[in-house]
């Protein structure tokens, strides 16, 4: 059985501060992990994943990840907040057969203060 | 078109009405997936289908729901005597195979009253 747990439903950080979104994995295979944005009234946007290449995962939008198989975390991170970067992201695990059926986290919003 | 179109985008249905939605993915995904995203939580999985077969429905919550494809393109949801707890955004996505990214659809907010 796989499961995600995001810590956090809502994160505030200020524009060009460190942006830290968490997200804990369970899995009984070894897991492909994923990162989604989502805009109000918007569909899905993948922006990284993981799929046991580099535990280091760059992303779109200089977001990046680091897979921690000791702490089973996958931790989404960027250097400096934009305002556009304001949006609910979900973190994700699949088994490695069927990369489309994904586990999904409750999410969380990420705030932006200018 | 270019991503995946979702229609209707909005729907609100009396209880125990039916409802229809439909999903055209991308040209040429052969993997096609819903998923069921109520208010303030992330989507959860119904059902997947590579090209017309419909390899897994075992996350559609209850027999009034059924998901086909009959000709490996379009899909439609379909939704029987909809309770209030149906509410929710149903999301659809395309992949051209099974490790292949995920497109997904802006989804069809549905709210049954």
């Amino acid at each position: 059985a796989q499961s995600v747990t995001q810590l956090g439903s809502h994160v505030s950080v200020s524009e060009g501060a460190l942006v830290l979104l968490r997200c804990n994995y369970s899995s009984s295979v070894p897991p492909y992990l994923f990162w989604y944005v989502q805009y109000p009234n918007q569909g899905l946007q993948l922006l990284l994943k993981y799929t046991s290449a580099a535990t280091l995962v760059k992303g779109i939008n200089g977001f990046e990840a680091e897979f921690k198989k000791s702490e089973t975390s996958f931790h989404l991170t960027k250097p400096s907040a934009h305002m556009s970067d304001a949006a609910e992201y979900f973190c994700a695990v699949s088994g490695s057969g069927n990369t489309g059926k994904l586990i999904f986290g409750q999410g969380t919003t990420l705030q932006v203060k200018p | 078109g270019a991503g995946v179109s979702q229609s209707p985008r909005y729907k609100v249905a009396k209880r125990g009405q039916d409802v229809a939605l439909r999903c055209d993915p991308i040209s040429g995904h052969v993997s096609l997936f819903w998923y069921q995203q109520a208010l303030g939580q992330g989507p959860e999985f119904l059902t997947y289908f590579q090209n017309e077969a419909q390899l897994d429905k075992s996350g559609l919550p209850s027999d009034r729901f059924f998901a086909e494809r009959p000709e490996g393109s379009v899909s439609t949801l379909k939704i029987q005597r909809t309770q209030q707890e149906d509410s929710a955004v149903y999301l659809c996505a395309s992949s051209l195979g099974v490790s292949r990214e995920l497109f997904f659809g802006e989804g069809s907010r549905l709210t049954v009253l």
